[in-house]
Parts: structure tokens; C-alpha cells; sequence
């Protein structure tokens, strides 16, 4: 089974950090360009961050760019997302995701992490 | 960036009747040489990840049933629901996947009337 599985949200205060991590199975994910995509309450979805299959392709966001800091470990079959400097408008669901077919939607999604930057 | 902008932000249709949602592109998303349109439609309910719904434009991503239909080309774009039913109530989102910096609208909540 096509599985994507997030981990490392929780609670912070502005200005921390956090590091967020996903999980693949059941596809081979170092043959899989990935991105990150939040969902903050009472908003849309907004794209975040990208990584090609090495880690020599890479976009944010220009509300994170300069903050977050994506890679990936093809070893583990893991993506991260390195989040500093957080703000309380870094509140969100977020999602890994990724197109089984290059390029192409997103039809691979995780379940979330929820990450909430609150005094 | 490409800017990608539904209409309208919300919409209430009665049960059985048809719902349409639009998107428009700020640049073209039409790649040339393969004449395809990087567009996709997604649904999100609370609690839940999007769900891929269309893509390239028009076509219906395995699973999803036939009252779902993607049309236009170039900067406009529309998802028509053709006969709504209750678990369509939902948020839509439209994509841009023509660059890597991928971009969404805003969001259309659908409602029922």
C-alpha cells in the first residue's frame, strides 16, 4: 500500500523551532520528487516546499524561504522540514505529498501533523 | 509565481442540481509541446487530506465518479459537479503543476441548499 505518514508537529513558542519528518512505503521514494503543503485554520491549502529526487532541486515558498530548510534521506525513505524562526502564522495541518507520475498532481498524500506556534 | 483564483469562495446548490466552480490562471498552463494543461481539481473535507480529483485538466483520476468533469485550456478552467450529492460537500481547490512552485486558489466551499 501507497503510504505517506507524517510526524513532529506540536506545540512551540514564536521564534522556535521544529523539525518535521515523513515516512514513505509501498512506493520507491527515491525515484519520487516530494513537497510539503499546509493548511492553516480557516485558510486554503499553500504550497510550501519542494525537493527533486537528489536534493539539488529545491523551492519555498516565499513566506518560509530564509525559515525552512527541506530534505530528504532516500536511505530511510524520508522527507524532513526543518522550521525555524516559527510564527504564529506558521500555524497549520502539514502535508507531504507527491505525483506518482513526474510531473504531474498530487495524487500521494500523508494524513498530517499538526503544528501550532502559540505563546 | 502563478496565481490561481476560484470564483466563487462559496457556493450553495440543491441536491441533484449542478455545481460549478472556476479557475483562472494568471499565466498559461498550457505546455506547448505536449498540448497538455497542468490543472488539477482537489476535494478536502474537515479532518481529511485532499483528495485528487482531475487532472490535466479534464481527466478523472481512477475512482472518482462521472458527475465530476474538468474543462478549458490555457488560463480558465472549470469543475462542474453535475448532479451534487450529499458527500460533495467539500472544499475545492484548484493547482497549478505547470511549475514546481506550485500554486493553489483559494478554495470554493460547496454547500447544500
Amino acid at each position: 500500500e501507497v503510504q505517506l505518514v507524517e510526524s513532529g508537529g506540536g506545540l512551540v513558542q514564536p521564534g522556535e523551532s521544529l523539525r518535521l519528518s515523513c515516512t514513505a512505503s509501498g512506493f520507491p521514494f527515491s525515484a519520487y520528487s516530494m513537497s510539503w503543503v499546509r493548511l492553516a485554520p480557516g485558510k486554503g491549502l499553500e504550497w510550501v516546499s519542494f525537493i527533486g529526487t537528489s536534493d539539488t532541486t529545491l523551492y519555498y515558498a516565499d513566506s518560509v524561504k530564509g525559515r525552512f530548510t527541506i530534505s530528504r534521506d532516500n536511505a530511510k525513505n524520508s522527507l524532513y522540514l526543518q522550521m525555524n524562526s516559527l510564527r504564529a502564522e506558521d500555524t497549520a495541518v502539514y502535508y507531504c505529498a507527491s505525483c506518482s507520475v513526474w510531473p504531474g498532481a498530487f495524487d500521494i498524500w500523508g494524513q498530517g501533523t499538526m503544528v501550532t506556534v502559540s505563546s | 509565481d502563478i496565481v490561481m483564483t476560484q470564483s466563487p469562495d462559496s457556493l450553495a446548490v440543491s441536491l441533484g442540481e449542478r455545481a460549478t466552480i472556476n479557475c483562472k490562471s494568471s499565466q498559461s498552463v498550457l505546455y506547448n509541446s505536449n498540448n497538455k494543461n497542468y490543472l488539477a481539481w482537489y476535494r478536502q473535507k474537515p479532518g481529511q487530506p485532499p483528495k485528487l480529483l482531475i487532472y490535466w485538466a479534464s481527466t478523472r483520476e481512477s475512482g472518482v465518479p462521472d458527475r465530476f468533469s474538468g474543462s478549458g485550456s490555457g488560463t480558465d478552467f472549470t469543475l462542474t459537479i453535475s448532479s451534487l450529492q450529499a458527500e460533495d460537500v467539500a472544499v475545492y481547490y484548484c493547482q497549478q503543476y505547470f511549475s514546481p512552485r506550485y500554486t493553489f486558489g483559494q478554495g470554493t466551499k460547496l454547500e447544500i441548499k
